[in-house]
């Protein structure tokens, strides 16, 4: 059952390009998505999340967009650095199941930046 | 910053033994979670902790498994006797108050022979 999404296994972009990772979901309960980049032999650090209330969040190089009614969210890293290569998670929860909601994740998508 | 810190970081041991991993989550955060991830699979939510006694846990996390908050700081994930199938990473994550955004530590890989 795979609520979460990444279609995209690998992508591979220029460095100073923009990088643009996608996610789907299924789950409408899903109000809470994250993004987490991962490398080999670590565990995930949380790059940037969004709200189901907002359509648009931007940290630095990172923007998150979400599109409810598509079920739809992409994660834009302008411009991409070669330090950023590495496997990218989505993640979405449903916060309105209560506190201590779970995380469920997609497959990954390994980004990889080159010269 | 503060983080998430697992020990040990590799665990090799037999089949049917009994393993004991532990977290240190981050010290002002309420809410803790175990995940694994089998090689080459997605992360997996195994089970979820709040105020002293399990918030959620999945199909995977059976009799096999416990978890425990023995003291202030530590929150530790028991598997009883070990399967073969119980080979992967183990991650645990905290979270603040909000409920939000998880924190995971590098979690363990633990290996099952």
């Amino acid at each position: 059952d795979q609520q979460v999404k990444q279609n995209s296994p690998s992508l591979s972009v220029q460095e100073g390009r923009i990088s643009i990772l996608n996610c789907d979901y299924t789950n409408s309960m899903f109000d809470y998505f994250l993004w987490y980049k991962k490398y080999p032999a670590e565990g995930p650090t949380f790059l940037i999340s969004i709200s189901s209330i907002k359509d648009k969040n931007e940290d630095g190089r990172f923007t998150v967009f979400l599109n409810k009614s598509a079920k739809h969210l992409s994660l834009h890293i302008v411009p991409s650095q070669p330090g950023d290569s590495a496997v990218y998670f989505c993640a979405a929860e449903s916060m309105t199941t209560g506190t201590a909601s779970k995380l469920t994740f997609g497959t990954g998508t390994r980004l990889q930046v080159t010269l | 910053e503060p983080e998430v810190t697992q020990t040990p970081s590799h665990q090799v041991t037999q089949m049917g033994q009994e393993v004991i991993l532990r977290c240190v989550p981050i010290s002002n955060h309420l809410y803790f979670y175990w995940y694994r991830q089998i090689l080459g699979q997605k992360v997996e939510f195994l089970v979820s902790f709040y105020n002293n006694e399990i918030s959620e846990k999945s199909e995977i996390f059976d009799d096999q498994f416990s978890v425990e908050r023995p003291d202030g700081s530590n929150f530790t994930l028991k598997i009883r006797s070990t399967k073969l199938e119980d080979s992967a990473m183990y991650f645990c994550a905290s979270c603040d108050n909000t409920g939000e955004t998880q924190y995971f530590g590098p979690g363990t890989r633990l290996l099952v022979l």
